[in-house]
């Protein structure tokens, strides 16, 4: 099974900071890679999809990059509604794995 | 596209679940469903998929023989049922759409809000 690991588990931030959170696959997975947001009492919504691809209506604010194994999800200029914590998920492989999260305190 | 799951259940140890997803907003038999569970403090943990359209399923390894999943189409809804419940059953199970008729290396793109299992005796 591959596992994802996340940096930072938790990060306090200020609004309009730029964040970067990493994700670490213990083997590579290509560009099979995605961004999930959750928000407290909310399911998972999809920010990004494969590695770097943008999804119709989440603010360009958020963007990603990366392949193989060390991938990047970057928040610029934060806002104070993006507190929530972030997963990456892989789907290279079965099973489907997610990473930790992260964990965003505004 | 929505996906509205069934209510919240209380389950003793032994006994098992069966919990819905009905669909909407799009044709149900275009996408595979996941069920994904998420237990307080851990990690979101794939239990498996359905392929709407030809019934194929995919389970984990960790849940074999301990889950089913289903589907009615003239319902337009998913099920999963687990068997042999125990406390560490106790989450959060979500059902999601796959972007894929069938599951290839594809990704998850709308999640139903989830529903609560509480394993206790």
């Amino acid at each position: 099974e591959i596992v994802l690991t996340q940096s930072p588990d938790f990060q306090s931030v200020t609004p309009k900071e730029k964040v970067t959170i990493t994700c670490r696959a213990s083997q590579s997975i290509g560009i099979t890679l995605h961004w999930y947001q959750q928000k407290a009492d909310q399911s998972p919504k999809l920010l990004i999809k494969f590695a770097s691809q943008s999804i119709s209506g989440v603010p360009s604010r958020f963007s990603a990059s990366g392949s193989g194994t060390d991938f990047t999800l970057t928040i610029n200029s934060l806002e104070v509604e993006d507190a929530a914590t972030y997963y990456c998920h892989q789907s290279r492989s079965l099973p489907p794995t997610f990473g930790q999260g992260t964990k965003l305190e505004i | 596209v929505q996906l509205v799951q069934s209510g919240a259940e209380v389950k003793k140890p032994g006994a098992s679940v069966k919990v819905s997803c009905k669909a909407s907003g799009y044709t149900f038999t275009s996408n595979a469903i996941h069920w994904v569970r998420q237990a307080p403090g851990q990690r979101f943990e794939w239990m498996g998929w359905i392929s709407i359209g030809n019934g194929n399923t995919k389970y984990s390894e960790k849940f074999q023989g301990r889950v089913t999943i289903t589907r009615d189409t003239s319902a337009n809804t998913a099920y999963m049922e687990l068997s042999s419940l125990r406390s560490e059953d106790t989450a959060i199970y979500y059902c999601a759409r796959d972007t894929f008729y069938q599951p290839n290396q594809s990704y998850m793109d709308v999640w139903g809000k989830g529903t609560t299992v509480n394993v206790s005796s």
